[in-house]
């Protein structure tokens, strides 16, 4: 199984920072990472898919990036809506895995 | 709009089977993607448990070949997940979604296994 290293898993931030998160698979992924947003109770929400494509209805504040083994997640002017928990999915290969999540909190 | 919704008991005993059922709207499942079944553990760990495909094949995390079965019923357009012999380990959050991507997800059904 491909392992997602994901960090961090807890990140503090203040209205209209800037944030990033990583994800490092185990292996090459060929750039098939997504990115989910969570909120409590809700389903995820996916973001971006093949490592920098927006998903329709994305604000342009979030963004993709990577190859090989490590990917990144920024959002841009973090905003109140934004609070929630971020994942990594790699669909290369199966089992596709997650990374552990990272939890966003307003600091 | 494509809307994916699980259903099926909150609680299941140990040994016993665990069943749920996605009832998907707005796309039919055997017009293309795979159809996942997806859960999330209390502490937030994901796991991705296997998917049946438009043409009914299927494929299964090996952590959980042996338990697990993936079906459908074209004419509902559903699909559904048996985990066999749950223990307590396997209180989660389920969830179906579609896709290698997963970009539609259900809304999640939290199932727990106690006696």
């Amino acid at each position: 199984d491909i392992q997602m290293t994901q960090s961090p898993p807890s990140l503090s931030a203040s209205l209209g920072d800037k944030v990033t998160i990583t994800c490092q698979a185990s292996q090459n992924i060929n750039k098939y990472i997504a990115w989910y947003q969570q909120k409590p109770g809700k389903a995820p929400r996916q973001l971006i898919r093949y490592t920098s494509t927006l998903v329709s209805g994305t604000p342009s504040r979030f963004s993709g990036s990577g190859s090989g083994r490590d990917y990144s997640f920024s959002i841009s002017n973090v905003e109140s809506e934004d609070i929630a928990s971020y994942y990594c999915l790699q669909y290369d290969n199966l089992p596709r895995t997650f990374g552990g999540g990272t939890k966003l909190e307003l600091k | 709009e494509i809307q994916l919704q699980e259903s099926g008991p909150g609680l299941v005993k140990p040994s016993q089977s665990l069943s749920l059922t996605c009832s998907v709207t707005g796309y039919t499942i055997t017009s293309g993607y795979d159809w996942s079944w997806i859960r999330k553990f209390p502490g937030n760990k994901m796991e991705w448990m296997g998917y049946i495909s438009y043409s009914g094949s299927t494929n299964y995390n090996p952590s959980l070949k042996s338990r697990i079965s993936i079906t459908r019923d074209t004419s509902k357009n559903q699909f559904f997940l048996q985990l066999n012999s749950v223990t307590t380990e396997d209180t989660a959050t389920y969830y179906c979604a579609r896709g290698g991507g997963s970009d539609y997800w259900g809304q999640g059904v939290m199932v727990t296994v106690s006696s």
